[in-house]
């Protein structure tokens, strides 16, 4: 059974950082391109991150572009997502989800999710 | 980046009803659409991809259709396990984008 399981939200001032991890069981982590998706206290689903299989490849939104840096370890199974200069529209459920398609490439299907973690910026 | 529209934002509907949900994009995608369920508190769900493929497990009722601009998700007699809200997300680029969604709610 695929799990995915983040971890590391918290309350965190504005200008202020965090790392979150998932930890993926139930697959061959490394054989997957993943992303983190968030949502903010009674909105959408924003798309933030996304890194292939390998980790060799990265793309981000322009809301978190040179602020977020996201990463793996194969591994240890993890993907993390490193937020730097955080404010207050950075406050959300952080979902990370593993990608439809094995191989370690991007289709931008987002097959399974994890349960989420939530980030808080305020002072 | 790709902006998507869906309506309506808000669906009221009775157990057995038809219900189509419409997804509009800003530009071409050609068929490269997902849909998901969400419920209160709850990941979402993969139901559709490929704009009419259905995930694995999801009941037949799902279904959907459209190509380029246009998608509709439709369920085609509405349970109670199905009162949730539907959202649609575009993969035709590397900045994959989501419409607000759409909560269906009893009627």
């Amino acid at each position: 059974e695929v799990q995915l399981l983040e971890s590391g939200g918290g309350l965190v001032q504005p200008g202020g950082s965090l790392r979150l991890s998932c930890v993926g069981s139930g697959f061959n982590f490394r054989s997957y391109a993943m992303s983190w998706v968030r949502q903010a206290p009674g909105k959408g689903l924003e798309w933030v991150s996304a890194i292939s299989g390998s980790g060799d490849s990265t793309y981000y939104a322009d809301s978190v572009k040179g602020r977020f840096t996201t990463s793996r370890d194969n591994s240890k199974n993890t993907l993390y997502a490193q937020m730097n200069s955080l404010r207050a529209e950075d406050t959300a459920v952080y979902y990370c989800a593993r990608d439809q398609v094995r191989g370690g490439s991007y289709s931008g299907i987002f097959h399974y999710w994890g349960q989420g973690t939530l980030v808080t910026v305020s002072s | 980046d790709i902006q998507m529209t869906q309506s309506p934002s808000t669906l009221s509907a009775s157990v057995g009803d038809r219900v189509t949900i419409t997804c509009r994009a800003s530009q071409s995608i050609s068929s490269w659409l997902a849909w998901y369920q969400q419920k209160a508190g709850k990941a979402p769900k993969l139901l559709i991809y490929k704009a009419s493929s259905l995930e694995s497990g999801v009941p037949s009722r799902f279904s959907g259709s459209g190509s380029g601009t246009e998608f509709t998700l439709t369920i085609s007699s509405l349970q109670p396990d199905d009162f949730a809200t539907y959202y649609c997300q575009q993969y035709n680029s590397y900045s994959w984008t989501f419409g607000q969604g759409t909560k269906v709610e009893i009627k």
